[in-house]
């Protein structure tokens, strides 16, 4: 069993405001790391594929990074709007081919007006 | 290009009946996977498949529950003879398989009483 961790499991976030969590996976057992973003009755939609380590992407006001050696991904969100408002998953595609992916319980996002 | 599209939305059985959710893959893509959110739980890999083909059902549990992905039409996720326990939010996802990014549908959620 892949154990991938989000921390915090929640967070209120003024809006304006920066914010990052993160997400924690075995390095030993690593192919590529996925961020989705999710918002209640939707699908998740991707965000972030990234597989090398030192890997940084961004989309707009939200970026992330890489660290495979250390098994760690971090998520920012910079300057905080209503409409980030949602559920980030980080999941893991394991090393072996299959693409079945490990995801995390995902980070709450509440941004306040 | 629809996304992945996934009916029923919203699905109430009756312990002992059957309930047959279908997933409608990305236009282009061979590859799908189901996964099971249970309450305060993360998502679940359950099954993965191609073309009339199932790769990798690691994830399903042993009994009661099917998956196929036929040639043509709609991949079929099967619980047959539903329990309380099986009621949760099933995802279906896509991809191209040379691609790692996977395309997640609205998921259908199943209540059992």
């Amino acid at each position: 069993i892949l154990n991938v961790e989000q921390s915090p499991q929640s967070l209120h976030v003024q809006e304006g405001d920066s914010t990052n969590f993160t997400c924690s996976f075995p390095s030993s057992n690593f192919y590529a790391l996925h961020w989705y973003r999710w918002e209640t009755a939707k699908s998740p939609e991707a965000l972030f594929v990234m597989t090398l380590n030192g890997d940084e992407k961004k989309k707009g006001r939200i970026s992330a990074t890489l660290n495979t050696k250390e098994g760690y991904s971090y998520l920012y969100i910079k300057g905080s709007q209503p409409e980030d408002s949602a559920t980030y998953l980080c999941a893991l595609s394991p090393s072996g081919g299959n693409n079945r992916l490990a995801f995390g319980k995902g980070n709450q996002v509440v941004v306040i007006p | 290009n629809a996304g992945v599209m996934q009916n029923p939305r919203h699905l109430v059985r009756r312990r002992g009946q059957e309930a047959r959710l279908r997933c409608s893959p990305m236009k282009g893509h061979s590859h799908v996977y189901w996964y099971r959110q249970l309450p305060e739980e993360g998502l679940k890999f359950m099954v993965y498949l191609q073309k009339e083909n199932i790769i990798d059902e690691s994830g399903m549990p042993k009994e009661r529950f099917s998956a196929e992905f036929p040639k043509e039409g709609p991949s079929i996720l099967r619980i047959q003879q539903v329990v309380r326990g099986d009621s949760a939010a099933y995802f279906c996802a896509s991809s191209t398989g040379t691609s790692y990014e996977q395309y997640f549908g609205p998921g259908t959620r199943l209540t059992v009483t």
